[in-house]
C-alpha cells in the first residue's frame, strides 16, 4: 500500500524559508514512472499545484511560485522535499505530498496524497 | 495560466437527491479534466479523470462529462458520505485547480 507521509516545521517566520519533506513507503520512488509533487491549500481556500519532480531529478514548476521554489529528490531515503524562500503570510497554507500519475494521453491526477502539513508563516 | 470557476461555490442538498456542480475552464483543455472529492480535514481524493473515467474503487453513482471548457460532476443519490467539497483540475497546461464546491446537508 503506497503511503506519503509529509514532515516539517509547523511555524515559519516571514522572510524564512518554508522546508517540507516527503517520505514515500510502499513503492520505490527510483523504481517507478511517477512524478511525485507538492499541492498546498491556504485556509478556507482552493488548491494550489506547486511543483513536481521525477526521480531523475527533472522538475517542473507553477510558474507563479517559480522562482522561490526549489523540489529535490532523495531516492536513498525514498523522500523528495520542499524548499519555499522569503514566505509571506500569504504562504501560510496545508502542504499536501502527493504522487502525480499519468492516466493516458496526457491526463495528470493525483492519485496518492499524503496526510498534509499546516504551515503557518507568522513571527 | 488557465482559470478553473467551479459553481455553486457551495451547495445544500439532502440525502438521495441529484446534485450536478458545473467546472468551467478559461480555454478550451479538451478532457484533460480531473474531479476530486475531499472531506473535511482529510486530502482529495480522485473520484473522475479524463472528464468521464471513474478512478478505481469509486461508486458508480458519481459520474462526470463535458469536453472543450464546460464539464459537470453528477452525484446520482447523495449519500451522507458524500457531503464534503469537491474540486476540478485540468492538467492541458500548467496544472491548476478550481476553487471547489462545498456541498452541505440540508
Amino acid at each position: 500500500q503506497l503511503q506519503l507521509q509529509g514532515s516539517g516545521p509547523g511555524l515559519v517566520k516571514p522572510s524564512e524559508t518554508l522546508s517540507l519533506t516527503c517520505t514515500v513507503s510502499g513503492a520505490s520512488i527510483s523504481s517507478s514512472s511517477h512524478y511525485w509533487g507538492w499541492i498546498r491549500q491556504p485556509p478556507g481556500k482552493g488548491l494550489e499545484w506547486i511543483g513536481s519532480i521525477y526521480y531523475s531529478g527533472s522538475t517542473y514548476n507553477n510558474p507563479s511560485l517559480k522562482s522561490r521554489v526549489t523540489i529535490s529528490v532523495d531516492t536513498s531515503k525514498n523522500q523528495f522535499s520542499l524548499k519555499l524562500t522569503s514566505v509571506t503570510a500569504s504562504d501560510t497554507a496545508v502542504y499536501y505530498c502527493a504522487m502525480e500519475g499519468s492516466m493516458g494521453a496526457g491526463i495528470r491526477v493525483f492519485n496518492y496524497w499524503g496526510q498534509g502539513t499546516l504551515v503557518t508563516v507568522s513571527s | 495560466d488557465i482559470q478553473m470557476t467551479q459553481s455553486p461555490s457551495s451547495l445544500s442538498a439532502s440525502v438521495g437527491d441529484r446534485v450536478t456542480i458545473t467546472c468551467r475552464a478559461s480555454q478550451s483543455i479538451s478532457t484533460y479534466l480531473n474531479w476530486y472529492q475531499q472531506r473535511p480535514g482529510k486530502a482529495p481524493k480522485l473520484l473522475i479523470y479524463a472528464a468521464s473515467s471513474l478512478q478505481s474503487g469509486v461508486p458508480s453513482r458519481f459520474s462526470g462529462s463535458g469536453s472543450g471548457t464546460d464539464f459537470t460532476l453528477t452525484i446520482s443519490s447523495l449519500q451522507p458520505e458524500d457531503f464534503a467539497t469537491y474540486h476540478c483540475q485540468q492538467s492541458y497546461t500548467t496544472l491548476t485547480f478550481g476553487q471547489g464546491t462545498r456541498l452541505e446537508i440540508k
